[in-house]
């Protein structure tokens, strides 16, 4: 059975640092998005991506943050200069084309840890 | 902004109970998503509710949805352990079908 997959599982940084999320959404999926969920809490909306465009961003997605799909298979969510508030599971979530039945499939997260 | 609330975010109940979790959202949607989630894991789907009257049933757990209340319900049969786990019901909305999720219940299951 296709699934979104994920990497890596568990990165660490320090703050300051840049990240890069990499996510493999399932291949004949077209809209794409990035969550988050600090630890304890409830799972943030942060952007969606469409035919290779940022679709809709939330106020948690600042300059600080980019995504891509670079290459037609990955989807990748990059952090300029994390902070310690940055630290959560990032998960990423593809769907079909819209207008149908559009289940959105989540990957098993990377949880970032900055110290 | 759409707003999803849930309750109760506790529940510890004992085995062989019966008990209902309430997922109240504030616009018109036509989806909603009810995930489980186990300690330091990913979302696993456990229900897709698209339209008014729905409701569907997986072993112990049934979730219903009444789009005109605004409200789901995820109803647990008879509990056991291994339902112990968060529950986090989800709405879509908007033009990109982005989630709105709800705080969560942490379900504790006593023997």
């Amino acid at each position: 059975e296709p699934e979104v997959t994920q990497t890596p599982s568990h990165q660490v940084t320090q703050m300051g640092q840049e990240v890069i999320l990499r996510c493999v959404p399932i291949s004949n999926h077209l809209y794409f998005y990035w969550y988050r969920q600090i630890l304890g809490q409830k799972v943030e909306f942060l952007v969606s991506f469409y035919n290779n465009e940022i679709s809709e961003k939330s106020e948690i997605f600042d300059d600080q943050f980019s995504v891509e799909r670079p290459d037609g298979s990955n989807f990748t969510l990059k952090i300029r200069s994390t902070k310690l508030e940055d630290s959560a599971m990032y998960f990423c979530a593809s769907s079909e084309a819209p207008g149908v039945y559009n289940e959105q499939f989540f990957g098993p997260g990377t949880r970032l840890t900055v110290l | 902004e759409l707003k999803v609330e849930q309750n109760p975010l506790f529940l510890s109940m004992q085995e062989g109970k019966n008990y209902t979790i309430y997922c109240n959202y504030s616009t018109t949607s036509d989806r909603l998503y009810w995930y489980r989630q186990d300690p330091g894991k990913s979302l696993e789907s456990l229900f897709v509710l698209l339209s008014n009257g729905a409701v569907k049933q997986e072993g112990r757990l049934m979730a219903s949805l009444d789009t005109k209340a605004r409200l789901s319900t995820l109803h647990i049969t008879a509990a056991v352990h291994d339902l112990s786990a968060t529950y986090f019901c989800a709405v879509e909305g908007g033009s990109n079908y982005k989630l709105t999720f709800g705080k969560g219940t942490l379900l504790t299951v006593n023997p």
